[in-house]
């Protein structure tokens, strides 16, 4: 069974300009997170989907940030325009909903630089 | 809202021994599941172990057991015969029951070294 998949897995962009990151979960998770991960420290939230419905986009900074998941699958987060601050590693995740361990499995991450 | 604590910004252990990674948390819902989660140099992070609340009984999953302590709303990770693989940062997670959406919650992380 594939894994989460991500990409890239590295970025190098100036600031203020845009960044995109592609996430494909699991297939047949309906559940996709994605995470803001700083450096030594522990991943948050930034948005959560269930199949195509963001359900939880309370932490998603929205005046530079959006996201989508427009058939329930595969989703793009992108930044626009990116700051210095915004370097970090950008973690997608995917479960399946009806599962009783409603385990994360986590993607190898993007990480991300704006210099 | 939930918060979940790593007192230990950083341990280390001799390969064979033991080691113990603490994690507190704080809720106010009485059914709810703890995870530990492993993630290596390389950045993907893997399930190491999970329990949920309603069961007494500590998880188990070969050289990794819990002590889950439900009224002191504790969950150590405790690693035996450590080995050099099991150098990673170790973040302890905390999830809501399902009804109250999936969010997951986690600590800020225990940077574990194992030396040789």
């Amino acid at each position: 069974e594939a894994g989460v998949v991500q990409s890239p897995r590295y970025k190098i962009i100036e600031k203020k300009q845009p960044v995109a990151f592609w996430c494909n979960p699991i297939s047949g998770h309906n559940t996709l997170y994605w995470y803001l991960q700083n450096l030594g420290q522990g991943p948050e939230l930034l948005i959560r989907y269930e199949n195509e419905e963001a359900v939880d986009d309370s932490q998603l900074p929205k005046d530079r940030f959006s996201a989508e998941r427009l058939k329930g699958v595969d989703s793009t987060l992108k930044i626009q325009p990116a700051e210095l601050g915004d370097s970090a590693v950008y973690l997608c995740a995917s479960s399946f909903r009806d599962t009783e361990n409603y385990e994360q499995y986590f993607g190898p991450g993007t990480r991300l630089t704006v210099t | 809202a939930q918060t979940v604590t790593q007192s230990q910004p950083e341990m280390s252990v001799q390969e064979a021994e033991t080691v113990t990674l603490s994690c507190t948390y704080d809720t106010s819902e009485s059914d709810y599941y703890l995870f530990w989660y492993k993630q290596p140099p390389s950045r993907q992070m893997i399930l190491v172990i999970r329990q949920e609340a309603y069961k007494q009984q500590n998880a188990t999953e070969n050289r990794f057991s819990v002590n889950f302590q439900k009224a002191a709303k504790s969950f150590s990770l405790k690693i035996s015969d450590s080995q050099l693989g099991d150098a990673a940062m170790y973040f302890c997670a905390y999830r809501s029951p399902n009804n109250y959406g999936q969010n997951f919650v986690f600590g800020p992380g225990t940077r574990l070294s194992v030396l040789p």
